[in-house]
């Protein structure tokens, strides 16, 4: 069982609020991920990290940001929610670079 | 370019059956691969993987085939049970997207449903 935190788990907010969903680790993985997966489809990675400090864009184009300030933390923000961001958003992470764990999710609802 | 996708998008077994979950690939140079399930409402869990040096791989009840020349990946499932249902997802690794960032490709997903 993977020690990987997503907070909140569902969430539904309006259109223009600004967000910020959290994902912490307490495996002491040095590499984080964010992947963006609309519900029966497949999963597109929109931002990773290799370390504190260093981040970089996905394959998927995101207007959402990251930070990576502590090793276990590593949250994702969008400044100005709109409905086309409404998806679950996965962080995940890994020690190999291979094998990855995932977290449980954040459903995002933009109305 | 590169995808992974599965020939069934959803399969329907009867409890204790054995369940077979496809997956094609089409870079050859991929050189690791894994599986994961996804339970409704929950994120992705891994299964079992595979390296590219390997034809076969078995773990508890579910057994990983990969045949290179034809770039097929199998999950095999025995004695299915009903906590089996869910979607299962091929991944791919192609170390020439930078193997150390984990940069998986992932495919569309099959269904299993496991009916009692």
């Amino acid at each position: 069982e993977a020690d990987i935190y997503q907070t909140p788990r569902y969430l539904v907010i309006g259109t223009g609020k600004k967000i910020t969903l959290e994902c912490s680790q307490t495996m002491g993985h040095d590499k984080m991920y964010w992947y963006q997966q609309d519900p029966g489809m497949e999963l597109h990675l929109i931002h990773y990290s290799y370390g504190v400090n260093s981040t970089e864009k996905g394959d998927l184009s995101s207007e959402s940001t990251v930070s990576r300030i502590r090793t276990e933390h590593f949250p994702l923000t969008l400044e100005s929610a709109r409905p086309s961001h409404t998806s679950q958003y996965l962080c995940a992470s890994s020690i190999s670079g291979n094998t990855i764990y995932f977290g449980e999710g954040s459903w995002l609802t933009v109305v | 370019g590169e995808s992974v996708g599965l020939h069934l998008p959803t399969l329907s077994v009867q409890e204790g059956d054995n369940s077979i979950i496809n997956c094609a690939y089409s870079n050859s140079a991929s050189d690791y691969f894994i599986w994961y399930k996804q339970e409704s409402g929950k994120g992705p869990q891994f299964i079992i993987d595979i390296r590219s040096n390997m034809d076969k791989r078995q773990g508890q009840r579910v057994t990983v085939l990969l045949n290179k020349t034809v770039k097929h990946l199998s999950l095999q499932i025995a004695a299915t049970q009903p906590g089996d249902s869910a979607v299962y997802f091929c991944a791919e690794n192609n170390p020439r997207r930078g193997t150390s960032y984990g940069k998986l490709t992932f495919g569309q997903g099959t269904i299993l449903t496991v009916h009692p």
